[in-house]
Order: C-alpha cells, then sequence, then structure tokens
C-alpha cells in the first residue's frame, strides 16, 4: 500500500526566505506526483504535476523535482510572500487507478 | 471556464438523517473523484467514476455510502444514517482523462454529524 510522508508538518519562515518542503513516497511504481495548496476552507488548488519520465517542473517562484528511484519529491519555493502562507499537500497515483494517495501536508506560515 | 462546484458548501445533519452531496465536474472532464478529508489529515480516496462507469469504490468506508453518477457527467455522493465519525469535507475532484492528467477539485462540502 503506497504511503506518502510530508516532513516538516508546520513551517514558519521570515517573509522573503527560500524554502524546500519535502514529500516522499513508499511505492516507487507511481505514474504522476501533484503539488496542491489548500487555503484554510477552501479546496485544492494544483500547483505542479510531474510525470514519472520528468525530473521536475517550474511555475513562476516554484520549482518541484521528482526522484523516483529513491521515492522523494521537494518543493522549493522562492523569495516566499505571506500570501504563500497555506498548507501544501503532495500526492502520487498510479497509472492503472488514477486515484491520488496524498500525505498529510505542510502548513506553511510565511510572517511579513 | 467554470471549475468544480460542489453543493452544499456546508452541511449539518443529526446523526441517523440521510445526506445527498452534489458535484459538478467541469464539462468534458471524463473522470470523477470522491475523497474524504478529516480535519488536519490529507484527503482519503473514495470512489471514482469514468463516465457514468464506478470503476472504483474501494474507499468507500460502509455501506451507508454510495455513489452514482448516471449521466456521466454531475455525481452524488450519498451518506445513509449518517454517524459522528462522518463528518468531514467531502472533495471532488475531475479530470480529463486516466492517470496522465491533473485532478481538478471543488471547493469541497463540509459535513458536521452532530
Amino acid at each position: 500500500k503506497q504511503e506518502v510522508t510530508q516532513i516538516p508538518a508546520a513551517l514558519s519562515v521570515p517573509e522573503g526566505e527560500n524554502l524546500v518542503l519535502n514529500c516522499s513516497f513508499t511505492d516507487s511504481a507511481i505514474y504522476n506526483l501533484q503539488w496542491f495548496r489548500q487555503d484554510p476552507g477552501k479546496g485544492l488548488t494544483s500547483l505542479l504535476l510531474i510525470q514519472s519520465s520528468q525530473r521536475e517542473q517550474t511555475s513562476g517562484r516554484l520549482n518541484a523535482s521528482l526522484d523516483k528511484s529513491s521515492g522523494r519529491s521537494t518543493l522549493y519555493i522562492a523569495a516566499s510572500q505571506p500570501g504563500d502562507s497555506a498548507t501544501y499537500l503532495c500526492a502520487v497515483n498510479r497509472a492503472s487507478g488514477s486515484r491520488l494517495t496524498f500525505g498529510e501536508g505542510t502548513q506553511l506560515t510565511v510572517n511579513p | 471556464g467554470a471549475g468544480v462546484s460542489q453543493s452544499p458548501r456546508y452541511k449539518v445533519a443529526k446523526r441517523g438523517q440521510d445526506v445527498a452531496l452534489r458535484c459538478d465536474p467541469i464539462s468534458g472532464h471524463v473522470s470523477l473523484f470522491w475523497y474524504q478529508q478529516a480535519l488536519g489529515q490529507g484527503p482519503e480516496f473514495l470512489t471514482y467514476f469514468q463516465n457514468e462507469a464506478q470503476l472504483d469504490k474501494s474507499g468507500l468506508p460502509s455501506d451507508r455510502f454510495f455513489a452514482e453518477r448516471p449521466e456521466g457527467s454531475v455525481s452524488t455522493l450519498k451518506i445513509q444514517r449518517t454517524q459522528q465519525e462522518d463528518s468531514a469535507v467531502y472533495l471532488c475532484a475531475s479530470t480529463l482523462g486516466g492517470g496522465g492528467y491533473e485532478q481538478y477539485f471543488g471547493p469541497g462540502t463540509r459535513l458536521t454529524v452532530t
């Protein structure tokens, strides 16, 4: 059974810092890895999707990397802003079923 | 275009009542998923449809949970005889096709069973 772990569970940083969020998964037979953000009381917003054949994806100040063989992904946020404060979730799926298996998230607070 | 919508956004039910939660996926999206998210946890898979066919319902926690998507578009998640442990946010997601596409999520329905 696939298990996804995110470290740290919570992170508080001053505005302007670069930061890294970590995600690990136990079964390397994944098809996609997706990073989401979730604001309090809201649904999930997709940030980046990395297919298993890719090593990284970038969108603006966000960069996600994938090391499938070691079962790890990182989300790098450059020049953090208070508006980045949210819970960040990573999730993986397999080609056969497409259901996502989520980690428990990292709650990020960026202080002005 | 319009995203995934869910209704109601909030539902309070007394223990033992039946509830129905609705999901309107993005137009043209073939696949639809339901997830359950407990407070402080990541979402957990409940069930999956491809068009009107329910291909995976292995995540439904009990036979009190039932989902349908009769015309391959709108889906309804029904919970019979609600229990306190059913209190959670129920999220719906849709995607164009199978595993290669991003899943787009709705805002969720927060169910509170008293």
